[in-house]
């Protein structure tokens, strides 16, 4: 079985550019989630969805970060302006809706200057 | 919201000795799940707790959910250089929403 794939694995962009990340869940888990992790921090969780309808968004910072997920497979994580302290790890999860565990992807590693 | 505070931050083993972590919250939780994350990895899945006082073994490591499902804990026997990596408990709340605490970060001592 295919795991989550994320891309980039990593991506340098100076201040107020824009950047992009993409998830593919596995194949059948319809809970999809955003988490920030900064160096030395647990996982954050910025946005949760369950096929293409979004759960939680409580801690997504709205006014630069946007999150999608057409047709309840793949997903998009978008910031723009990026600021200095975006600089962070960016893991997506899938799950079954009835199963514990979250399997993650290897994370984009976004770097801000 | 729900949260999980983690202690230690870090914890600095040596090989042989045994360990325990700890995970506090100050609301009844539903469940309790731990991950590990290697250095440079990815959270992994280790396992999930549901019962008041539920115990469950892997190996060297040992599961503890709580009395009053408030606290968790990891325990880790003969610590072995493979137990590197930062160890997080998280808890899944109403519409499986999955929340992490800080970790803990273990380092360990040939």
């Amino acid at each position: 079985e295919a795991g989550v794939a994320q891309s980039p694995r990593y991506k340098i962009i100076e201040k107020r550019q824009s950047v992009a990340f993409w998830c593919n869940p596995i194949s059948g888990h319809a809970t999809l989630y955003w988490y920030q992790q900064i160096l030395g921090q647990g996982p954050k969780l910025l946005i949760q969805f369950q096929n293409n309808g979004v759960v939680d968004d409580s801690q997504l910072p709205k006014d630069r970060f946007s999150a999608e997920r057409l047709k309840g497979v793949d997903s998009t994580l978008k910031i723009q302006p990026a600021k200095l302290e975006d600089s962070a790890v960016y893991l997506c999860a899938s799950s079954l809706v009835r199963r514990p565990e979250a399997f993650f992807g290897q994370g984009t590693r976004l770097t801000v200057v | 919201g729900q949260q999980v505070m983690q202690i230690p931050q870090y914890q600095h083993v040596q090989e042989g000795e045994d360990f325990t972590t700890y995970c506090n919250s100050s609301t009844t939780l539903s469940n309790i799940q731990w991950y590990k994350q290697r250095p440079g990895g990815h959270p992994v899945f280790l396992i999930q707790l549901v019962k008041s006082g539920e115990v469950k073994k892997q190996k060297r490591l040992t599961f503890q959910f709580g009395e009053a499902k408030k606290n968790s804990s990891l325990h880790i026997t003969a610590t072995q250089t493979t137990d590197v990596g930062t160890y997080f408990c998280a808890s899944k709340a109403a519409g499986n929403k999955l929340t992490f605490g800080g970790g803990t970060r273990v380092l360990v001592k040939p």
